[in-house]
């Protein structure tokens, strides 16, 4: 049973192109969530989904970022115009339920680095 | 704010010693849930405790709960090497998304 994959691991953008990030979840996870760490910082919350829905999007910027669970294939975190601030590096994390009742099984995260 | 604040920031120990590391938080919680991230890798879920609890046990980890005074501990005991690791606390306060805390990173000197 695969854990959560993520791809591409690594990923080097200049200022102003797009960053495109994927996120499989475990297999018969429904809830998936993508969280933003900083270099020696915790990770902050960034948007939850379900399957074609967005649930919460409270922790995503108000403009450049995008997020989209559809019915068949991954998870897509989308930036658009990427800035340097966006060098991060992007966790997503699966659940078979909602985060009040059990844990979440996270990826081993998207290293962003804008030139 | 509703993240927690671990303490302390850093925090090295020799191998063999138990480690202590706290989480205290502001808003009442659904429960607590603590996390390893060794370096450069994803987190790994270590326990999770709820709000009716007081304390639990997994292997050599040791949470507590405390309610009243808004504040959980993660106890290593007996750390090894592999322990080498930063540990967050993450808070559920009922709804659909855990917020994480600022970290403790944990060096254990063999």
């Amino acid at each position: 049973n695969a854990g959560v994959m993520q791809n591409p691991r690594h990923l080097v953008r200049r200022r102003g192109q797009e960053a495109r990030l994927r996120c499989s979840p475990m297999k018969g996870h429904s809830h998936v969530y993508w969280y933003r760490q900083l270099p020696e910082e915790g990770l902050k919350f960034m948007v939850y989904l379900q399957k074609e829905n967005i649930i919460d999007e409270s922790g995503m910027p108000k403009e450049r970022f995008s997020a989209e669970f559809p019915k068949e294939g991954p998870s897509i975190l989308r930036i658009q115009q990427v800035v340097r601030g966006d060098s991060a590096a992007y966790f997503c994390a699966s659940s078979p339920r909602k985060a009040d009742t059990g844990e979440l099984f996270f990826g081993e995260g998207s290293r962003l680095t804008v030139l | 704010s509703q993240q927690g604040e671990e303490d302390p920031q850093a925090l090295s120990i020799q191998e063999g010693e138990n480690a202590t590391m706290n989480c205290s938080y502001k808003t009442s919680i659904n429960n607590l849930q603590w996390y390893r991230q060794n370096s450069g890798r994803g987190l790994v879920h270590l326990i999770l405790i709820r709000s009716n609890e007081r304390e639990k046990h997994s292997g050599r980890l040791r949470v507590t709960l405390d309610t009243s005074k808004k504040s959980s501990s993660l106890l290593i005991t007996a750390s090894r090497a592999a322990d080498t690791a930063s540990y967050f606390c993450a808070l559920n306060f009922g709804n659909e998304k855990l917020t994480f805390g600022t970290g403790t990173r944990l060096t254990i000197i063999p």
